[in-house]
């Protein structure tokens, strides 16, 4: 079936960095645009960043824009998310997510998400 | 950014109740309005899709309506598996933004 799996989560200290990754399977990843997604703990959604299917395409929320750096690697079907310099306030849930309501060929903004992986928490704190 | 307004933040009601959530865009966004339901613990998943749209595999109870700014997310017959945060998310533009939930509860 299809399934996302995140991985990489962890404690990190305000100002490190920390990689996650997200794995993909049951659908031919190369296909589809890719987002995260993130949840602070108790808290609603917010959207962080996304790719095209060929890497060609990647636009972030300005809250992360210059500290995290979204990419993916069709063969291994797997997204990642490089997250530096990173803040209390990035604490959260990290969700990565396919962007099923792309159909053509480019697409410059993420329509609908699913399905969505189980998420990995991200926890800044010294 | 486009703000999202959901109403109300939770509810509760009985089985078998019939269930509204609204979701107010801060400008016209035609149809652009996706709906997600979260348990507890769990992921998001997608149940409407462009306003309407009913994704594949989602019980017939559930169901979406609206256009420009004002949009309704309705549950015919509550069941006890629909308890659930609900969320709206608008992709009229960027950034994507989801409205700040709404907490189901059973009576």
């Amino acid at each position: 079936q299809v399934q996302l799996v995140e991985s990489g989560g962890g404690l990190v200290k305000p100002g490190g960095s920390l990689r996650l990754s997200c794995a993909a399977s049951g659908f031919t990843f190369s296909d589809y645009y890719m987002s995260w997604i993130r949840q602070a703990p108790g808290r609603g959604l917010e959207w962080v960043s996304y790719i095209s299917s060929s890497s060609s395409y990647t636009i972030y929320a300005d809250s992360v824009k210059g500290r995290f750096t979204i990419s993916r690697d069709n063969a291994k079907k797997s997204l990642y998310l490089q997250m530096n310099s990173l803040r209390a306030e990035d604490t959260a849930v990290y969700y990565c997510a396919r962007d099923f309501g792309c159909s053509s060929t480019t697409c410059y903004i993420p329509k609908w998400f699913d399905p969505w992986g189980q998420g990995t928490l991200v926890t800044v704190s010294s | 950014d486009i703000q999202m307004t959901q109403s109300p933040s939770s509810l509760s009601a009985s089985v078998g109740d019939r269930v509204t959530i609204t979701c107010q865009a801060s400008q016209d966004i035609s149809n652009y309005l996706n709906w997600y339901q979260q348990k507890p613990g769990k992921a998001p998943k997608l149940l409407i899709y462009d306003a309407s749209n009913l994704e594949t595999g989602v019980p017939s109870r559930f169901s979406g309506s609206g256009s420009g700014t004002d949009f309704a997310f309705t549950i015919s017959s509550l069941q006890p598996e629909d308890i659930a945060t609900y969320y709206c998310q608008q992709y009229d533009n960027l950034p994507i933004t989801f409205g700040g939930g709404t907490k189901v509860e059973i009576k």
